[in-house]
């Protein structure tokens, strides 16, 4: 089955600076990539997603890439503010009818005011 | 467009008792998956349902748990007979097509 790993498991940077996660997985057959952002005692929110077309996708702060070739993909978010901080997850599925997705471990994310 | 709902929020059973959890998904999602978190861990895959079957039940429990998704109501997760290990956060998530949306999640603490 598909396997994601997630790095690092904590990230902590200035409000201002820019925090990259970084994750892979094993599945070639995968085409779908959610993040997930969690704030403490709520359900994971869907922020952002990259499907296998596509190499790069940025919405206002957060940006995705997709390097299906080396089966990696990363979360950019820029400008990073107090409010950002959270666990991220990042996940791959094959996406269509049946989506098992599989999630990656998390990376709590401090942002220091 | 009311987002994914679960309750109770928090449940607190003693060993031995069973606890259901239910997870109404938003309108229009046929696709129902559960998922169980243990604090400071990621999620772990429990089952997924359509309406009235079990697609995959591959990361449930074999004893004790069991799901299931009505023609009418809400998705249902039983455990019976419940341990201090089944004590985590069980959340559900529904979809349509690929976007997964998460509900706020069932605290489950068993004493």
């Amino acid at each position: 089955g598909e396997n994601v790993e997630q790095h690092p498991s904590t990230l902590s940077v200035q409000e201002g600076d820019s925090a990259v996660i970084k994750c892979t997985y094993s599945d070639s057959a995968s085409n779908y990539f959610p993040w997930y952002k969690q704030e403490l005692g709520k359900g994971p929110q869907l922020i952002i997603d990259i499907r296998s077309n596509v190499g790069e996708k940025k919405d206002q702060r957060i940006a995705v890439t997709l390097n299906k070739t080396a089966k990696h993909f990363s979360l950019h978010i820029t400008e990073t503010q107090p409010e950002d901080s959270a666990v991220y997850f990042c996940a791959a599925s094959t996406g269509g009818g049946y989506q098992k997705v599989t999630f990656g471990t998390g990376t709590k994310l401090q942002v220091i005011p | 467009n009311a987002g994914v709902m679960q309750n109770p929020r928090h449940l607190v059973r003693r060993r031995g008792q069973e606890a259901r959890l239910r997870c109404s998904p938003m309108k229009g999602h046929s696709h129902v998956y559960w998922y169980r978190q243990l604090p400071e861990e990621g999620l772990k895959f429990m089952v997924y349902l359509q309406k009235e079957n079990i697609i995959d039940e591959s990361g449930m429990p074999k004893e004790r748990f069991s799901a299931e998704f009505p023609k009418e109501g809400p998705s249902i997760l039983r455990i019976q007979q419940v341990v201090r290990g089944d004590s985590a956060a069980y959340f559900c998530a529904s979809s349509q097509k690929d976007e997964q949306y998460f509900g706020p999640g069932t605290r489950l603490t068993v004493t």
